[in-house]
């Protein structure tokens, strides 16, 4: 079975620094991954999505890695701003399709 | 519409009713998924569907869960006998082709079992 761990789990950064988020899955077994935000009370936003075959992806300030044989997926956010404040969620695809999401990490930018 | 809708955006119910859930995908997304968010926890797996055929149903809670699609459009999550556990926000994705692509999300329907 498929686990997806997210660290940390809620963080706290002054705005304009860069930070990192972690994404590990146990089952390196995967199709794709994709990071996705949450806003309160609202549906999730994709951010990046990474085919099992790469090894990143880059939209903006945001840069997404795979290391797949490690189970591994980091989101760098640069320069971070308030309006990044959310929960950020990675999500693995594995056999039949089936998606298996982290728990997520709360991250709020402090102006 | 632009997006993915659903509908209704909430629901409360009392408990032992059944419930129906509507999700309408992007047009033209041939993939389709379910998932639910309950409080406090992970966003978890319900179904998926390719076109009006979902391969496999075991993420299905129980045996009160079912969904069917039509059409290849529009898919509807049935809950029956409804029970407190299942107030959570459900939430419907789409995708353009299964496997590879980007899943674009609902607003989702917030379920409150009384």
């Amino acid at each position: 079975k498929q686990e997806v761990t997210q660290i940390p789990a809620a963080l706290s950064v002054p705005e304009g620094e860069n930070l990192v988020l972690n994404c590990s899955f146990t089952d390196s077994a995967i199709y794709n991954l994709q990071w996705f935000r949450q806003d309160p009370g609202k549906g999730l936003t994709s951010l990046l999505l990474i085919q099992s075959s790469q090894r990143e992806q880059t939209s903006g300030r945001l840069n997404a890695s795979l290391d797949k044989s490690s189970g591994r997926s980091t989101l760098y956010i640069a320069a971070s701003q308030p309006g990044d404040s959310a929960t950020y969620l990675c999500a693995v695809r594995g056999g039949y399709q089936k998606v298996t999401f982290g728990t997520g990490t709360k991250l709020q930018v402090i102006p | 519409g632009a997006g993915v809708s659903q509908s209704p955006s909430n629901k409360v119910t009392e408990k032992g009713k059944d419930v129906e859930l509507r999700c309408d995908p992007i047009s033209g997304h041939t993939a389709l998924y379910w998932y639910r968010q309950s409080l406090g926890q992970g966003l978890e797996f319900l179904i998926y569907f390719q076109g009006n055929s979902a391969p496999d149903k075991s993420g299905l809670p129980s045996d009160r869960f079912s969904a069917e699609r039509t059409g290849g459009s529009v898919s509807t999550l049935t809950i029956q006998r409804t029970q407190q556990e299942d107030s959570a926000v459900y939430l419907c994705a789409s995708s353009r082709a299964r496997g590879t692509e980007t899943q674009y999300f609902g607003p989702g329907t917030r379920l409150l079992v009384l």
